[in-house]
């Protein structure tokens, strides 16, 4: 079975800080890997996607993740974090037409 | 385009009593999936309906159920509540082209649960 998973559970930063977020998931495949994003008293919004094709992908609001088939990862990353960053982020991998989630990542941004 | 809906947004029920969720998914969109969103389980495939058939299945016991009508609209059902189905419960809907996996989610505000 597919499991995803999420390194750090909780990250505190400070503004203009770099980020990255890393995602594992164990079933080698075909997969298509997403990041979604919850931001506080919202529902869940999809950041990026990958599906096939360059590894390299950009989302919205200048996040970008990289698929590493070798690693099985897709780690979220942004140059320069600001405080509407602020949020709960999760890893969602496809497996047998399920999308089976990370436990997410709680990012808390300093002004 | 109006995005995904469910009704109520918020609902309050006692141990025993059952409860009858609503989503309505984006026009167009054909596959309807349910998902349980706890602090401790996080989230949690319940199931996925594709044209008014169950098409996909997570592992939770037979007390959670659903159906989907003919204009897409879904409804999910859990009877007998326990404490534990205290959660957020998160409709999705995509096109879901049979056999494509390429299929993004849109997913809807929720439905917070408080079991008592």
């Amino acid at each position: 079975a597919q499991s995803v998973s999420q390194h750090n559970h909780h990250v505190i930063l400070s503004e203009a800080a770099s980020l990255e977020l890393g995602c594992n998931y164990s079933y080698g495949g075909t997969v298509n890997l997403f990041w979604y994003v919850q931001y506080p008293g919202q529902h869940l919004q999809l950041l990026l996607k990958y599906f096939s094709g360059d590894p390299l992908v950009k989302g919205i609001k200048g996040f970008e993740a990289e698929f590493i088939k070798s690693k099985f990862s897709f780690n979220l990353r942004k140059p320069s974090v600001q405080w509407s960053d602020t949020a709960e982020y999760f890893c969602a991998v496809t497996y047998t037409g399920k999308l089976i989630f990370g436990q997410g990542t709680t990012l808390q941004v300093k002004p | 385009k109006a995005g995904v809906t469910q009704t109520p947004r918020y609902l309050i029920k006692t141990r025993g009593q059952q409860v009858t969720l609503s989503c309505s998914p984006i026009s167009g969109h054909r596959s309807v999936s349910w998902y349980q969103q706890t602090p401790g389980q996080g989230l949690q495939f319940l199931f996925e309906y594709f044209s008014e058939t169950q098409r996909n299945k997570g592992n939770f016991p037979g007390r959670f159920s659903g159906r989907q009508f003919s204009n897409s609209r879904s409804e999910m059902n859990v009877s007998t509540l326990e404490l534990g189905d205290s959660a957020l419960y998160l409709c999705a809907s995509s096109h879901g082209l049979a056999g494509a996996i390429t299929d993004t989610q849109y997913f809807g505000p929720g439905t917070r649960l408080t079991v008592l």
